[in-house]
């Protein structure tokens, strides 16, 4: 079945303990995304990757990493997680950048105290 | 003001109504999608645009990009298709980063 995964789900952690909330995609999609869903501000960017090796910024990178060393996982890294991150994220991927339908994962909530 | 603005923010309507959800947008674009979330928060795609029109069952998704506005129409709408329904563009020059609206929550009571 083409998919999108994300681990954990579900996550509460503390103030300033390294997290990794993983990413993967069986479609052989070239472009992958990370978005954070707030009450209020609703869904936006943070990192996507048009290709391995090829990352890029969105609208809300602070406070975040990502790297892409195959094509099939795009990782979210949190160095130092703090009570502003926490918040729903949604991976996406899509067969190529810009003009493509996405296909999300179904999210992972992650608080943080 | 948001580059990607929708409207209403929330609608309620009856079981079997016409119901329109409008975006629009200030920024050059390549494509809008439409999204929509389930209660359950999982979000899928409904479509993709660039120009025109396109249809899937009882929804309909046009887009005039001389406007700069697109809209989401459901036909004989159906409790089931209460979710929040959200409009997105990617800048043109096909980039990689994709620019969201505020989202429309829609309630179909029966």
């Amino acid at each position: 079945e083409a998919q999108v995964t994300q681990n954990p789900r579900y996550l509460i952690t503390v103030t300033g303990k390294k997290l990794t909330v993983t990413c993967s995609q069986n479609m052989n999609h070239e472009y992958m995304s990370w978005y954070r869903q707030d009450p209020g501000l609703g869904l936006r960017q943070i990192y996507y990757s048009m290709n391995v090796e090829v990352t890029d910024k969105g609208d809300v990178p602070e406070g975040y990493k990502v790297s892409r060393k195959e094509k099939r996982n795009f990782p979210l890294i949190l160095e130092s997680p703090s009570p502003n991150q926490t918040s729903l994220y949604f991976c996406a991927s899509s067969p190529r950048r810009g003009s493509y339908e996405q296909y999300f994962g179904p999210g992972t909530r992650l608080t943080v105290t | 003001k948001n580059e990607v603005e929708q409207s209403p923010q929330n609608l309620t309507a009856q079981e079997g109504e016409f119901i329109t959800i409008n975006c629009s947008y200030s920024v050059g674009i390549s494509a809008l999608h439409w999204l929509q979330q389930h209660p359950g928060g999982g979000i899928v795609s409904l479509f993709m645009l660039s120009s025109g029109k396109k249809k899937h069952g009882r929804l309909i998704a046009t887009i005039n990009i001389q406007e700069k506005h697109s809209s989401l129409h459901i036909t004989a709408s159906h409790p089931r298709d209460s979710a929040v329904y959200i409009c997105a563009v990617n800048g043109s020059g096909n980039t990689g980063k994709l620019i969201f609206g505020q989202g429309t929550t829609l309630q179909v009571k029966p």
